[in-house]
């Protein structure tokens, strides 16, 4: 299957201090990438739909200002948290669409904030 | 929107029985099922994935079948093992596939 990867895996950082999690497709052009939340022994919660060229689409309850989001190109996504705070410690996947349905998971990214 | 129901939470087994888990969909236009498999700390993967042309599909041990009329669609494995335990997921998307996932599944396989 296509191959996504997540950089960092796990980050700690401060109160106050902004996060760029990368999300690249590496054997395909993706479009559409999706960037989920997930929180401990619960299902994948969608923040947003990022497409290639133009502005993320946010689900309702999350905060554009705070969780940035930017395709710059086919194979690239990055979410920005910003000015994170201790509540936006979680697990935060993102996934790219192959074709028309299927989609496959980055590796995830462990966040911290302290 | 779409809003997907999974039973059950949690199914716990015995290595070699079957587990079999539900999901009910909400959307009609929704056209497209895949289930995925998350293993503790990782990614979830694809294991199987059915549209709405067909009624089953089969993958070795894993099955899935869909009942279009009834808005619902399960996962089958069969003999199952120690490596089979993980939290399963479905979803359920339409045309542009904006993904609406169940809210998983922990299958444990005691050996």
């Amino acid at each position: 299957g296509a191959v996504v990867s997540q950089h960092p895996s796990r980050v700690i950082c401060k109160s106050g201090t902004s996060v760029k999690i990368e999300c690249r497709s590496l054997d395909f052009q993706a479009t559409t990438m999706f960037w989920y939340r997930q929180f401990p022994k619960q299902s994948l919660m969608l923040m947003a739909t990022s497409n290639e060229g133009s502005k993320a689409t946010y689900e309702q309850g999350v905060e554009k200002d705070k969780f940035l989001i930017n395709h710059a190109s086919l194979t690239l996504s990055t979410l920005t948290v910003t000015s994170a705070h201790p509540e936006d410690s979680s697990f935060y996947i993102c996934s790219a669409r192959v074709a028309s349905y299927e989609q496959y998971f980055g590796p995830g990214t462990r966040l911290t904030v302290t | 929107g779409e809003n997907v129901e999974q039973h059950p939470s949690t199914l716990s087994v015995q290595e070699g029985d079957s587990a079999v888990i539900k999901c009910t969909y909400s959307d009609s236009a929704s056209n497209y099922f895949p289930w995925y498999k998350q293993e503790l700390g990782k990614r979830p993967q694809l294991i199987i994935d059915i549209r709405s042309n067909v009624g089953e599909k089969k993958d070795q041990r894993i099955a899935v079948t869909l009942n279009k009329t009834a808005k619902h669609f399960s996962l089958h494995i069969t003999e199952t093992q120690p490596e089979d335990s993980a939290v399963y997921f479905c979803a359920a998307g339409g045309g542009s596939y904006i993904p609406t996932f169940g809210r998983g599944t922990s299958l444990i396989v005691h050996p």
